[in-house]
C-alpha cells in the first residue's frame, strides 16, 4: 500500500544550529502534507503544513520543503533550541485518509 | 474550548474483555479519526468519520468497531481485547482531511 517514510530515524544536533528532517513519500496523488511534533507521553502537536500546489511555507522557525517530482518533504528547524527535542512526523493525505511515517527522533544537545 | 478529550487516560484488560474508549471534541469538527501508536512507530489509522453518520476503515480496523451518532463523540470500541492490542490509541479531529489535525492526549492500553 502507500507509505510514507523517514530517511532517518535519529537525528542529533547542536543547539543553536538548524535541523533539517527529511521525509519520502510514495503516493503521487497526495494532496496534503503535515509535519507534527510528539514530546514524549503526549499527543502529536501540529507544526506547519503544506498542500501540493506550493514548493515551501514558512512559519515560526520552521520551513517545509516540497519537491513532487521526487517525492520528497522536508522540515527544516532554525536555531534549534532543547525545546525542540521530541519525535517529528510527516504525514501525507491524498483521499480520505491522513497516514504518518514513522518519526524521526531529534535530540539538541546543549 | 476543552479541544479533544479522552477517556480514561489508561486502562489494563485481560484478553477477550471489552471496551470502549471515549473521544470527544467540542470544536464542531466534521473530521474525527483513531490511530493507535506502538513503541517507537508512528501512528497507524485505525477508523476515521467524515461526518455524523459515517464511518470508514483505516489501515489496521480489525478488532475494532466505531459509531458517529453525534459531531462531538467517536467512541472506539474494542469487542474481544487481544495482547495485540497494547497500544497507546489517540483520537484526533479537524475541519477536514485537509486540515490540521488535533489530538487528544491518549490512552494507554495494556492487554494481558
Amino acid at each position: 500500500g502507500e507509505s510514507v517514510g523517514l530517511h532517518l530515524p535519529t537525528l542529533s544536533v547542536q543547539e543553536g544550529d538548524n535541523s533539517i528532517i527529511n521525509c519520502a513519500y510514495s503516493n503521487s496523488a497526495s494532496d496534503y502534507f503535515i509535519w507534527y511534533k510528539q514530546e514524549s507521553g503526549k499527543g502529536p502537536q501540529f507544526i506547519i503544513d503544506i498542500r501540493s500546489n506550493m514548493d515551501k511555507r514558512q512559519g515560526q522557525r520552521v520551513t517545509v520543503l516540497l519537491n513532487k517530482t521526487v517525492k520528497h518533504l522536508s522540515l527544516q528547524i532554525a536555531a534549534t533550541q532543547p525545546g525542540d527535542s521530541a519525535v517529528y512526523f510527516c504525514a501525507e493525505s491524498g483521499g480520505s485518509r491522513l497516514t504518518f511515517g514513522e518519526g524521526t527522533q531529534l535530540t539538541v544537545n546543549p | 474550548n476543552a479541544g479533544v478529550t479522552q477517556t480514561p487516560k489508561f486502562q489494563v484488560l485481560k484478553t477477550g474483555q471489552s471496551m470502549t474508549l471515549q473521544c470527544a471534541q467540542d470544536m464542531n469538527h466534521e473530521y474525527m479519526s483513531w490511530y493507535r501508536q506502538d513503541p517507537g512507530m508512528g501512528l497507524r489509522l485505525i477508523h476515521y468519520s467524515v461526518g455524523a453518520g459515517i464511518t470508514d476503515q483505516g489501515e489496521v480496523p480489525n478488532g475494532y468497531n466505531v459509531s458517529r451518532s453525534t459531531t462531538e463523540d467517536f467512541p472506539l470500541r474494542l469487542l474481544s481485547a487481544a495482547p495485540s492490542q497494547t497500544s497507546v490509541y489517540f483520537c484526533a479531529s479537524s475541519y477536514s482531511r485537509t486540515y490540521e489535525q488535533y489530538f487528544g492526549p491518549g490512552t494507554r492500553l495494556t492487554v494481558t
